[in-house]
């Protein structure tokens, strides 16, 4: 059991190229989420999902765009990275079963992608 | 809006010691509280999540607790050892927030040998 992995776990981008972070989970998850981390910012979520198909807005979205294709895996894109979105970015999965949550809703983390824009 | 704050931002203590991390809130309205640790370069564990019902909750040497009328929760470490040294955050999953956890900065501790 993997819990939440991510790839890559480093990048290094010049300004105006494009990727795709990969998270993937083995939970059975139907929540999953991107966040970020800055220095002095704390983490702050980008987009989520609450099931197959389904995506999100977080608190800071602009810039990047994210797609539930399969359960398991969450992919979180930048189109065309600007020097404003080097960060340590996290994904993770909850078990949330229903809205309001009656259940845990314990939210489980990746280990992280370092993303660095030049 | 919710606001999370921990303090001290940091804390640096001898090993064996007892020791607490403070939490406070803003909002009381919340469904949970998860308290999380963070190695250097590495992603959150969760260590311990809270029902708004719930007053505590134990794991071995760890206990936290929360009060939501006044917006506190603490973390407390008992007998804290050098592999207790990371940075410890808690978040709030708040009722007007979707399903998105706000965090704290976190107390980056210290246990010293």
């Amino acid at each position: 059991n993997a819990g939440v992995t991510q790839t890559p776990k480093f990048r290094v981008l010049k300004t105006g190229q494009s990727m795709t972070l990969l998270c993937a989970q083995d939970m059975n998850h139907e929540y999953m989420y991107w966040y970020r981390q800055d220095p002095g910012m704390g983490l702050r979520l980008i987009h989520y999902s609450v099931g197959e198909g389904t995506t999100a807005k977080g608190e800071v979205p602009d810039g990047y765009n994210v797609s539930r294709l399969k359960k398991q895996n969450f992919l979180l894109g930048l189109e065309s990275a600007a020097p404003s979105q080097t960060s340590v970015y996290f994904c993770a999965s909850s078990d949330t079963r229903d809205w309001p949550p009656t259940y845990s809703n314990e939210q489980f983390f990746g280990p992280g992608t370092r993303l660095t824009v030049l | 809006k919710q606001e999370v704050t921990q303090i001290p931002a940091a804390l640096s203590v001898p090993e064996g010691e007892n020791l607490v991390l403070n939490c406070s809130f803003t909002d009381s309205a919340i469904y949970n509280l998860q308290w999380f640790r963070q190695d250097p370069g590495k992603g959150l564990t969760s260590l311990l999540l809270i029902q708004s019902s719930q007053r505590e909750q134990t794991s071995g040497r760890l206990n936290a607790s929360l009060d939501k009328s006044s917006g506190r929760s603490t973390l407390y470490i008992a007998a804290s050892q050098p592999g207790d040294s990371a940075t410890y955050l808690c978040a709030i999953l708040g009722e007007t927030s979707g399903s998105r956890l706000t965090f704290g900065e976190g107390t980056q501790l210290t246990v010293n040998p």
